[in-house]
């Protein structure tokens, strides 16, 4: 499987923040990037889904990629206690086969 | 959304009896099913991939024999952990795209135990 590298630290933002979350990779066959929202004990829900350098808005998040760094970024704006949850980047490598980041645990405080 | 049923949510087996855990897609036939295993805080791992009528591809490192993959039906997969350790004892969760391939939808997981 191809590696991907996600800090896993547990991140803590009070209510209304920006939350920001990213991922690099080191192999250049990676072809669709997407970032996942998963609840404790629950299986992964997608929330993004980009296959080309740039921006891609969808409400409070945007996800970010840059293939010349390799490198993919996660925003939410204004972010809400629903948000609390554990998000996972995954990059597609042909197939449809996944290769996942270990997660970033975000804690939204009221 | 496409809704992927995987069942039991929880199982707890005794070391050396095999478990069997099943994925269901319930309004799309699933063409590809994935296997992916997350031990505590650590990614989901892809196990296999498995192509409705065909035999699984396993990744490396994976063992054939003692994860077995069944895909049997377009709406139907099947793995079943054999001779189970308790070093199995993880989190396991299937994924399934359709005809298009565009989009993947994954199951709610099931926690096994082993003891």
């Amino acid at each position: 499987q191809k590696e991907v590298e996600q800090d896993p630290g547990p991140l803590s933002v009070p209510e209304g923040a920006i939350v920001s979350l990213n991922c690099t990779y080191s192999n250049s066959a990676f072809q669709y990037f997407m970032w996942y929202r998963q609840y404790s004990r629950k299986g992964p829900e997608l929330l993004m889904y980009t296959y080309s350098s740039g921006n891609k808005e969808d409400g409070r998040f945007t996800a970010q990629v840059d293939k010349s760094s390799k490198y993919i970024s996660l925003f939410i704006r204004d972010s809400q206690p629903s948000d609390s949850a554990t998000y996972l980047c995954a990059m597609s490598y042909g197939n449809n086969r996944l290769a996942f980041g270990k997660g970033n645990q975000v804690v939204v405080i009221p | 959304g496409a809704v992927v049923s995987q069942h039991p949510s929880r199982v707890i087996c005794k070391s050396g009896t095999s478990v069997k855990i099943e994925c269901r897609s319930l309004d799309f036939q699933a063409t590809t099913m994935f296997w992916y295993r997350q031990f505590p805080k650590q990614s989901l791992m892809l196990m296999a991939t498995s192509n409705e009528g065909s035999k699984a591809t396993y990744e490396q490192g994976v063992e054939k024999d003692k994860f077995l993959i069944n895909h049997a039906s377009l709406t139907l997969s099947t793995l079943t952990v054999t001779s189970a350790h308790p070093e199995d004892s993880s989190f396991y969760i299937c994924s399934g795209t359709g005809y298009s391939g565009n989009t993947i939808y994954f199951g709610e997981g099931s926690w096994l135990t082993v003891v």
